[in-house]
């Protein structure tokens, strides 16, 4: 069964400190990873995708096939980086493709 | 820039009401979504739909029914609202083509009294 694991609900860094937002997964298939981010009263969007190997808003994300994970990473945590985290594999059901959301994790970046 | 729109941020119904919640998106997405967003289960899908007229059940579909007459437009429907139905409900698109990003609505609040 396909499944996306965030094992921490809750994360709080200072600013400036290093940021980890943990995402391991189940998927029998060749998997494809997302990390969406949902800021306060705003819409979820994305941030990455392990495809693209981009940095985007100073986050990287590698995909280790090995341990099934696939970790955010950030070197310096900001105080606007406070949102809540969800990554996301996405995997084929009836032919089409779907999302499966991990429980998401909330980052705060105190002062 | 890819709009996806829900027409009511905030309802409140009572329970056994018939709640129809609307979903449109402006760029001939051929897939769209319904699901529900809960403190501590995260997103949780309850329909999709990857063509007109076509809808299949995601992990929670009970108490729940969809609609797609038209491409553009998504709805999700609740035949008997129940107070466990109280959630965020997003409605999320995206273009028929592996990988491809979703977009998401704002979402809608429903509250059921």
């Amino acid at each position: 069964a396909q499944r996306v694991t965030q094992p921490e609900k809750l994360l709080s860094v200072f600013k400036g400190a290093p940021v980890e937002l943990k995402c391991n997964y189940s998927y029998s298939g060749s998997p494809e990873l997302f990390w969406y981010v949902q800021y306060s009263r705003q819409r979820l969007q994305l941030l990455l995708r392990h495809i693209s190997r981009e940095s985007i808003k100073g986050f990287t994300a590698d995909l280790n096939k090995g341990e099934t994970s696939f970790h955010l990473k950030k070197p310096f945590a900001q105080e606007e980086d406070s949102a809540m985290y969800y990554c996301a594999l996405s995997t084929s059901l009836g032919g089409s493709e779907k999302l499966v959301f991990g429980k998401g994790t909330k980052l705060t970046v105190n002062p | 820039d890819v709009k996806v729109t829900q027409s009511s941020r905030y309802l409140v119904k009572r329970t056994g009401e018939k709640v129809f919640l609307e979903c449109v998106q402006d760029m001939d997405h051929e897939n769209m979504f319904w699901y529900r967003q809960d403190p501590g289960l995260g997103l949780r899908l309850i329909y999709f739909s990857y063509d007109v007229k076509m809808k299949e059940k995601g992990d929670i579909p009970e108490g729940y029914s969809v609609s797609r007459e038209k491409k553009e437009r998504f709805s999700l429907i609740l035949e008997s609202a129940s107070t466990n139905q109280t959630s965020m409900y997003l409605c999320a698109s995206r273009t028929d083509s592996s990988g491809n990003t979703i977009y998401f609505g704002e979402g809608s609040w429903l509250t059921v009294v």
